[in-house]
């Protein structure tokens, strides 16, 4: 079965720094790849999505993100943070498509900005 | 017009009690799912709706039924609720070939 690893429980930045978090993945193929965005009392925010094609992929509110095949990794990255990107990120993995498997989400990484 | 809608956004209910949680897309989705976040805010999915028919059950205790009047609803309902069921419940859609997901914003169930 897929399963998705997100190694870092908190992360700690500095508001304008840069950010880096990390995802792996571990699945037969290459599955289609997601980071979701929820902040606190709040539903999921889609960021980005990777299905094929270019692996370095733009998503919302300055956020990317690069699949790299020989590392099973989808790690997501932004130049500058802000203090409202202080949220939970998830990473998720979809192998059946938008069918019946639906997503496998990792733990999350709480991320704090810290002025 | 909301994609995914769920209702109630907040439930606090005895132990005990049986409740249900109401979900509605209007994106003519074929695939509805059910996920649970728990208090360390890992999601996991609980039960996938295709057509009306189950597709998946992640060992969930059959405590919680899903119920699914059309392709646009699926209903998750729980009996003799336990303080341990406490958590956020997230409703879902998709369809084959969409590549994405669309999430409501979820019901937060507190058993007290």
């Amino acid at each position: 079965a897929q399963s998705v690893t997100q190694p870092d429980i908190h992360i700690t930045v500095s508001e304008g720094a840069s950010l880096e978090l990390r995802c792996n993945y571990s699945y037969g193929a290459t599955p289609y790849l997601f980071w979701y965005v929820q902040s606190p009392g709040q539903g999921l925010q889609l960021l980005l999505k990777y299905f094929s094609g270019d692996t370095l992929v733009q998503g919302i509110k300055g956020f990317e993100a690069e699949f790299k095949r020989s590392q099973s990794s989808f790690n997501l990255r932004k130049p500058s943070v802000h203090w409202s990107d202080a949220a939970e990120y998830f990473c998720a993995v979809d192998t059946s498509g938008g069918g019946a498997d639906g997503l496998t989400f990792g733990k999350g990484t709480h991320l704090i900005i810290q002025p | 017009d909301t994609a995914v809608s769920q209702t109630p956004k907040y439930l606090v209910t005895q132990m005990g009690n049986d409740k249900s949680i109401k979900c509605e897309q209007n994106l003519g989705h074929d695939t509805m799912y059910w996920y649970k976040q728990d208090s360390k805010k890992f999601l996991k999915i609980m039960f996938s709706y295709n057509n009306k028919e189950l597709i998946i059950n992640e060992t969930v205790p059959n405590r919680f039924s899903p119920k699914s009047p059309d392709k646009a609803h699926l209903n998750l309902h729980i009996n003799s609720l336990e303080l341990g069921d406490s958590a956020v419940y997230f409703c879902a859609s998709s369809q084959q070939g969409y590549y994405g997901y669309t999430f409501g914003s979820g019901t937060r169930l507190t058993v007290v």
